[in-house]
């Protein structure tokens, strides 16, 4: 987990408000990803970003917004959380110029009541 | 929907045997990486193999590919207690965004 941060750690929140799980890194990295894991589902791709203010959808985009305005931040907003958001989010990053690997935070458990 | 596959889903085994995890994919790939996550971490990368090589090594980890079956293998060997943690294939279909593709995971308990 060296040089990437996930703010908060654990999360609760209710129904219907807005939450923004913030990823920081200190490794220049240019590529920025956020996931989520779930029981059954393994790890799914939400949103990535490949430099600053570039960012794409993932596999499970809906109901979720992204922003990167630096290098090292990645954030990553619910607009208005819904139960089926509950889940373990982890952020990663990986620099293609040094290789494929990605490199993961230690995640944050966000739980929508 | 998901690239990779696992099997076993969980596996159990004593320490000091081998052990051995399979992963299925669906579309050509750039390369398949595998990762290792302990209870409550994230993931740790443990080894790439490229789609033009069949095997690879590094220390007690050995990985095969096929891509004529579209499968992989980690082979673990002389397992340690340390070793318990959940494994997961994931590809690059080298579409140029980097994206990996992650399968739902094999979840290995090595028994002292």
């Amino acid at each position: 987990d060296a040089g990437i941060t996930q703010s908060p750690r654990h999360k609760v929140t209710e129904t219907g408000t807005p939450v923004t799980l913030r990823c920081h890194q200190t490794e220049n990295h240019r590529y920025m990803y956020w996931y989520r894991q779930d029981p059954g589902h393994g790890l799914r791709l939400i949103h990535y970003s490949y430099g600053v203010k570039d960012t794409d959808k993932g596999e499970v985009s809906d109901g979720y917004s992204v922003s990167r305005s630096k290098t090292e931040d990645f954030l990553l907003t619910l607009e208005s959380a819904t139960s089926s958001q509950t889940s373990v989010y982890f952020c990663a990053i990986s620099e293609p110029v040094r290789g494929e690997t990605q490199y993961f935070g230690p995640g944050t458990r966000l739980l929508v009541l | 929907s998901q690239q990779g596959e696992e099997d076993p889903q969980a596996l159990s085994i004593q320490e000091g045997e081998n052990a051995t995890m399979n992963c299925s994919y669906k579309t050509s790939i750039n390369n398949l990486q595998w990762y290792r996550q302990n209870s409550g971490r994230g993931l740790v990368h443990l080894i790439l193999i490229r789609s033009n090589e069949r095997e690879k090594h590094s220390g007690r980890l050995r990985v095969t590919l096929d891509t004529s079956k579209k499968s992989s293998s980690l082979l673990i060997t002389a397992s340690r207690a340390a070793d318990t943690a959940s494994y997961f294939c994931a590809t690059d279909s080298g579409a140029g965004s980097y994206q990996l593709t992650f399968g739902k995971g094999t979840k290995l308990s090595v028994i002292p």
